[in-house]
């Protein structure tokens, strides 16, 4: 079975522009999280959906806005970026929100100059 | 904010030394995860502990939760190359400043074992 698919892997912008990014969960998941994984530092919580709707936000400024589609894929996009939005983007599936493991996809790797 | 410190950040050891890794916070987490994650990748569920004072065991590794579900510990026995790594502790709880139910990550422990 396919595990949890991000694309693109490796993504360079520049300071401005915007971005976004895709996740699909394993079959059967329902609830998308992302992350944000800054060099040397461990994962920050960003966003999780489920059933297409917010369920849980991190702090983080507006820039960044997701949404989940009714196959449960979801987008990540990041408006006016940041030098300091340069960092690893992980997505992460469930089959519910709350209480369950997470399986993290490879993740997406975003250098903005 | 809740926050999940770790110790140490880094740790070189030889193959067939024993290690701990501690993970400590101030706040109570509903449980608390252990991944490890390689360059390129993203983070591999290790074990998930629930109940205070529980200890779960992976073949060489031993996990354990604090009785009050402020800390959790890791311990390699007899470490090989093969456990190189970033291993990261995980709380899941209700994040008083953001309003969220999410997981919190400390920032990890590199982990170097030399043959």
């Amino acid at each position: 079975d396919a595990g949890v698919t991000q694309s693109p892997t490796h993504l360079i912008k520049t300071r401005g522009q915007h971005v976004t990014l895709r996740c699909s969960p394993i079959s059967g998941h329902k609830s998308v999280s992302w992350y944000q994984q800054v060099l040397g530092q461990g994962p920050q919580f960003i966003f999780q959906y489920y059933e297409k709707e917010e369920r849980g936000r991190g702090n983080f400024p507006d820039r960044f806005s997701a949404r989940q589609f009714p196959n449960y894929s979801s987008e990540l996009n990041v408006n006016a970026l940041l030098l300091g939005d340069s960092a690893l983007y992980l997505c992460a599936s469930s089959p519910r929100p709350l209480q369950e493991t997470q399986y993290f996809g490879p993740g997406t790797r975003l250098l903005v100059l | 904010t809740q926050l999940l410190e770790q110790s140490p950040q880094f740790l070189s050891i030889q193959e067939g030394e024993n290690l701990t890794v501690y993970c400590n916070s101030s706040s109570v987490f509903s449980s608390l995860q252990w991944y490890r994650q390689e360059p390129g990748e993203g983070p591999v569920l290790l074990v998930t502990v629930v109940t205070g004072g529980e200890v779960k065991k992976l073949k060489r590794l031993t996990f354990q939760f604090g009785d009050a579900r402020k800390d959790s510990s890791l311990h390699i026995t007899a470490a090989q190359p093969g456990d190189t790594g970033l291993y990261l502790c995980a709380g899941e709880g209700r994040d008083s400043g953001a309003g969220s139910y999410q997981l919190t990550f400390g920032k990890g422990t590199k982990l170097s074992v030399i043959p």
